[in-house]
Parts: structure tokens; sequence; C-alpha cells
């Protein structure tokens, strides 16, 4: 049962162009959200966060909004460079799941290329 | 700066062998976490620990075993590795009171 879902297995975007990654979720405890960014043979490294309480937060060129009554969230790159060419995990976190550690649960990751 | 590090970034393993892998985290993070990445599966939680000795099952926990000494090292063991648990094997380290995990380079594991 995927609690997580990352529909789009890849996407291709054109240097400078927005680049829209999605995540739905099924599980309405979820209380703290995550993108992390992962390059071939490295460990994904964190990207942006958000809490439930909010519904937008901003860093630099990423932008994660939260529809948490469609229980979705997406990044947006903008603009895109293809330095951002990387396989992207969204992740979710619980209260209920965490107890003494704070467990995340991930998608399955989008393969973003970006083109020159 | 966080750093995990991980012992082997490739390991080439046969059949029946018992395997160790060892994570090191250097920032005194109370959790560690072993996942495996699989193509079209993401990041399935194998087993983690939330303090030295104290281990708990993940999602997919059959086959491996973990071992927490020291707060700094957590060690994964494949008891008789088979040939599907060739994967990219990672290792993670947060702190109690976040959310974010910080990664270690992966080890890519081979079982022929």
């Amino acid at each position: 049962d995927q609690q997580v879902k990352q529909n789009s297995p890849s996407l291709s975007v054109q240097e400078g162009r927005i680049s829209i990654l999605n995540c739905d979720y099924t599980n309405s405890m979820f209380d703290y959200f995550l993108w992390y960014k992962k390059y071939p043979a490295e460990g994904p490294t964190f990207l942006i966060s958000i809490s439930s309480i909010k519904d937008k937060n901003e860093d630099g060129r990423f932008t994660v909004f939260l529809n948490k009554s469609a229980k979705h969230l997406s990044l947006h790159i903008v603009p895109s460079q293809p330095g951002d060419s990387a396989v992207y995990f969204c992740a979710a976190s619980a209260i209920e799941y965490g107890g003494a550690t704070n467990k995340l649960i991930f998608g399955t990751g989008t393969l973003l290329a970006v083109q020159p | 700066d966080v750093k995990v590090t991980q012992s082997s970034r490739y390991l080439v393993k046969r059949t029946g062998e018992k395997v160790f892998l060892e994570c090191v985290q250097d920032m005194d993070h109370e959790n560690m976490f072993w996942y495996r990445q699989d193509p079209g599966l993401g990041l399935r939680l194998i087993y983690f620990s939330y303090d030295v000795k104290m281990k708990e099952k993940g999602d997919i926990p059959e086959g491996y075993s973990v071992s927490r000494e020291k707060k700094e090292r957590f060690s994964l063991i494949l008891e008789s590795a088979s040939t599907n648990q060739t994967s990219m094997y990672l290792c993670a380290s947060s702190l109690t009171a976040t959310y974010e995990q910080y990664f270690g380079p992966g080890t890519r594991l081979t079982v022929t």
C-alpha cells in the first residue's frame, strides 16, 4: 500500500522553464512533508520541506505547495537548470509514525531531465 | 555540516555470504536508519534505531539484522546474502526533534 505516490516516473523540461513535480498522499495524519534530490551514485540530499500548517514554502528557485484537501503537494523549480537533473523524492511523516523517532515515508521518485 | 559515511561504495558478494554494511555519523544524532533503493520502488526502510542498542523493524526487515553498539555507528547485516538483496543501500541519521534525515553516499551491493 503506497501511502506516498509520485505518479510520473520521469519529466523532461527545457532549461529556463518551470519544472513541476507532483506528489500525492493518502494518510491524512501526515503533518510534515519533504523533498529530496538524488544524483546517481550519491545519497539523497534534503531540498525543502513544509509543515501541514502552511500551504507554501519558498527557498530560492524552489517552492513547495501543499493542498491538504486534495492530499497533494508539488515542487516548483524556476528557472530550471541542467544541474537540477536528478531523481526527486517526496517524503512524508506523521506523529503517529514518529514516537521516539521521526520516520519518513518516501515516494517512488521522479527523474527530472533539464535539457540545455 | 552533517557527515554520514558508509564503509564501502561498491561491494560484490556471493550467495550465502554474511555481509556487513557499516554507517558512521559525526553529528551526535540519536536516530539512524537503513534503507534500500530499487528502481520503481523508491526508498524502503529496512531497520531504524533511536538509541544505542535500540532497534526497530522497518517495512522490509526480512533477511536483515542490525547492530548499534555506539551512538555514531549503525551496522546492517545480511546473514546469508541472496540475489534479491542486490540493491543500493542507504544509511541516514537525524535528530529526534527534527524530521530531516541526512544520508550517506550509499553502497551498491551486488550478490552473485
